[in-house]
């Protein structure tokens, strides 16, 4: 069935540090891929998508590549601030329409 | 800001008690999404409604049930309420489920306590 594998956390970086938290997937079929983000005592905001192999999705200075060879949507940003302190949930969609999430990674960013 | 609202924001039963949750989505999206969120979990998908039809079901038992009205409200229904029950549920709605992969649009949860 399909699967979202998701890096386990917590992480915890300095400002501007470089931040990857790694994703892979299992899916039938082709699914679109997303991140979403949840911040403390929030419910979840997307952050961005990519709906076909190697499309990139980009938002806030966040990037996530969809790599069909190795099932995979790495999240990526160059430099965190303390405000990007949140859970991040990579997801998938499938033409059933519901998405499947990963467990979520939480990332604190430290001044 | 997504549009989209729930209510109430925290909520405690007992074992065996009946829960109703509601969703306001956004106006004009026909599709609405509800997800259970356990601590320390990512959300595991409950049910979809399209137009007021059930449209889809995750791996959830029967006494987990939905309502989706025509003002773009809807429910979530838990009956004999068990202490695993107890999670963070979060709606979403999208604007037309009908074969596309929309962006779904999550309201901020509702925290449901059992004890």
């Amino acid at each position: 069935g399909d699967s979202v594998t998701q890096m386990e956390g917590p992480v915890t970086l300095s400002e501007e540090a470089f931040l990857t938290i790694n994703c892979t997937y299992t899916a039938t079929g082709y699914p679109s891929l997303f991140w979403y983000v949840q911040y403390p005592g929030e419910g979840l905001q997307l952050l961005l998508k990519a709906t076909k192999a190697d499309d990139k999705g980009s938002n806030k200075g966040f990037e996530a590549t969809y790599r069909k060879e190795t099932t995979s949507f790495h999240l990526e940003k160059g430099s965190v601030q303390v405000s990007d302190s949140a859970v991040y949930f990579c997801a998938l969609q499938t033409g059933a329409n519901n998405l499947f999430f990963g467990t979520g990674t939480r990332l604190t960013v430290i001044p | 800001e997504t549009g989209v609202t729930q209510s109430p924001t925290h909520l405690i039963k007992t074992r065996g008690q009946q829960v109703t949750l509601r969703c306001s989505s956004q106006s004009g999206h026909n599709t609405v999404s509800w997800y259970q969120q356990a601590l320390g979990q990512g959300p595991q998908f409950i049910f979809q409604y399209y137009r007021e039809e059930e449209n889809g079901r995750g791996n959830f038992p029967p006494r987990f049930s939905g309502l989706q009205f025509p003002n773009y409200s809807s429910e979530l229904n838990v009956n004999a309420l068990e202490l695993d029950d107890s999670a963070l549920y979060l709606c979403a709605s999208e604007r037309d489920a009908g074969g596309s992969t929309d962006t779904q649009y999550f309201g901020p949860g509702t925290r449901l306590t059992v004890l």
